[in-house]
């Protein structure tokens, strides 16, 4: 199994709204990833878990709350959203969980959740 | 963060060979070159990764200039799948393993 799988694919909420955006892989992955990409554009990163810890987090807004119960599930919890916060969410996976871990191994993306705060 | 710059579009006709290029003059010796695309409507997947050598894989073939300051992904025989945007991303394992930061990479067309 080398899918990143992401729920829901597509979220409508209000700005005085509280949703979750989830991510599950059982690759055996020790580090997860969530990035944000706005339409014709890169990916940006937000944060980072390593090991069930968070290890970055690309001082992101605090209304965006990411949270790893254990190793093969992510969330992204949502709260007081502003409409430019309308974007792709992605999640990604890899196997290494530090820098020194091993050899680079590949991220793993899932498809995405899209948002769309009004 | 070393960066990376590639042009922002490329065409291809059907079956020829693309090579895209990728500038990281102020890459680090720890830095590992990867490279990953984006097909229309799906996540990024990963294509080709290398440090110092060229590489192959099914996908793809990675030619990395000697003195490492640039690379080119090379697709041998384009094919209309694989229009796409191909991102240049370089990661330094020694210190921040984790931290991709995707450039604005290429959007490949490819011409029947």
């Amino acid at each position: 199994d080398t899918e990143v799988t992401q729920t829901p694919k597509h979220l409508v909420m209000g700005m005085t709204n509280k949703k979750s955006l989830k991510c599950e892989q059982h690759m055996g992955h020790r580090a997860m990833y969530w990035y944000k990409q706005k339409a014709k554009k890169p990916p940006e990163l937000m944060f980072v878990y390593s090991y069930e810890k968070l290890s970055i987090n690309e001082s992101v807004p605090s209304r965006f709350s990411p949270e790893c119960p254990n190793s093969s599930l992510l969330n992204l919890h949502l709260h007081a959203l502003q409409p430019e916060d309308s974007a792709l969410y992605l999640c990604a996976s890899s196997q290494d969980g530090s820098p020194r871990d091993q050899a680079p191994g590949e991220l793993f993306f899932g498809e995405g959740s899209r948002l769309t705060v009004l | 963060d070393a960066k990376t710059t590639q042009p922002n579009s490329m065409e291809s006709n059907e079956e020829e060979p693309v090579h895209l290029p990728c500038n990281h003059s102020t890459i680090s010796g720890t830095d590992y070159i990867h490279w990953y695309r984006q097909l229309p409507s799906q996540g990024p997947e990963y294509v080709i990764h290398g440090l110092t050598s060229n590489v192959n894989n099914r996908m793809a073939s990675l030619a990395i200039a000697e003195d490492r300051k640039s690379s080119t992904l090379i697709l041998h025989r384009a094919t209309l799948r694989d229009a796409a945007v191909y991102y240049c991303i370089l990661r330094d394992v020694m210190n921040t393993g984790n931290q991709f930061y995707f450039g604005t990479g290429t959007s490949l067309t490819v011409i029947p």
